[in-house]
């Protein structure tokens, strides 16, 4: 079974400076995906970012890039020039390719943003 | 607008009673989800479905029951809610077998 670990449940950063948000997953697959999702106070849950296991370079959409180390099982966050709209829960993801694949969701990471 | 809906948002039902959470999408998605997500838990999958008619159980299925007689609706039944149930449930669906899922916005359930 796989497995995805948020291990810091909250953390900060000031307007405009650089945040890392980070995760580790543990399978013994070797094709998959890895998300970022997005959960606002409104709730909706809003797709972030997505990175290709056989891709080695880094997905970056905007201000937000991942660090995907393969090999250590990390795939972390950069939030780049935070902005008070960046604070929300933010859910890493895991997904095995393949028919009926399921996302597995880490526990979350709280991020505040202060101005 | 097209998009993927759930309904009720917001519900407040006794232990004991049957309770039905509807999720509907517009895009004719293949495979839609039923997640729960409690704090401290991240969000766990309920139940799955592939197409009409082709349902599977997820990570946490007890007490829980779902139909899909039509590829558009998939709809959540809780036969007899009991107090651990209470939970925000989100409805979320895609196109092809793998890739990014659209969700809803999700129906928060509180058993008393």
């Amino acid at each position: 079974a796989q497995t995805v670990t948020q291990s810091q449940p909250e953390m900060s950063v000031q307007e405009a400076e650089t945040v890392t948000l980070s995760c580790t997953y543990d399978t013994s697959e070797s094709d998959y995906y890895l998300f970022w999702y997005k959960q606002p106070p409104s709730r909706q849950m809003i797709l972030v970012i997505r990175q290709e296991a056989y891709k080695q370079q880094n997905a970056t959409e905007n201000r937000f890039s991942v660090n995907f180390q393969k090999a250590a099982k990390s795939f972390s966050l950069k939030i780049s020039d935070s902005q008070l709209g960046d604070a929300a829960m933010y859910f890493c993801a895991f997904e095995v390719t393949g028919a009926n694949s399921k996302l597995t969701f880490g526990k979350g990471i709280t991020l505040s943003v202060r101005p | 607008d097209a998009g993927i809906t759930q309904s009720p948002r917001y519900k407040i039902t006794e232990t004991g009673r049957q309770v039905t959470l509807m999720c509907h999408q517009t895009w004719s998605h293949s495979y839609m989800f039923w997640y729960r997500q409690d704090l401290g838990h991240g969000l766990r999958l309920i139940y799955y479905s592939a197409a009409a008619d082709i349902t599977d159980k997820g990570e946490v299925p007890d007490g829980y029951v779902v139909s899909r007689s039509k590829t558009e609706n998939f709809p959540l039944t809780l036969e007899s809610a009991t107090r651990s149930q209470t939970s925000v449930y989100f409805c979320a669906s895609r196109l092809a077998y793998t890739g990014e899922l659209f969700f809803g916005e999700g129906s928060r359930l509180t058993v008393l």
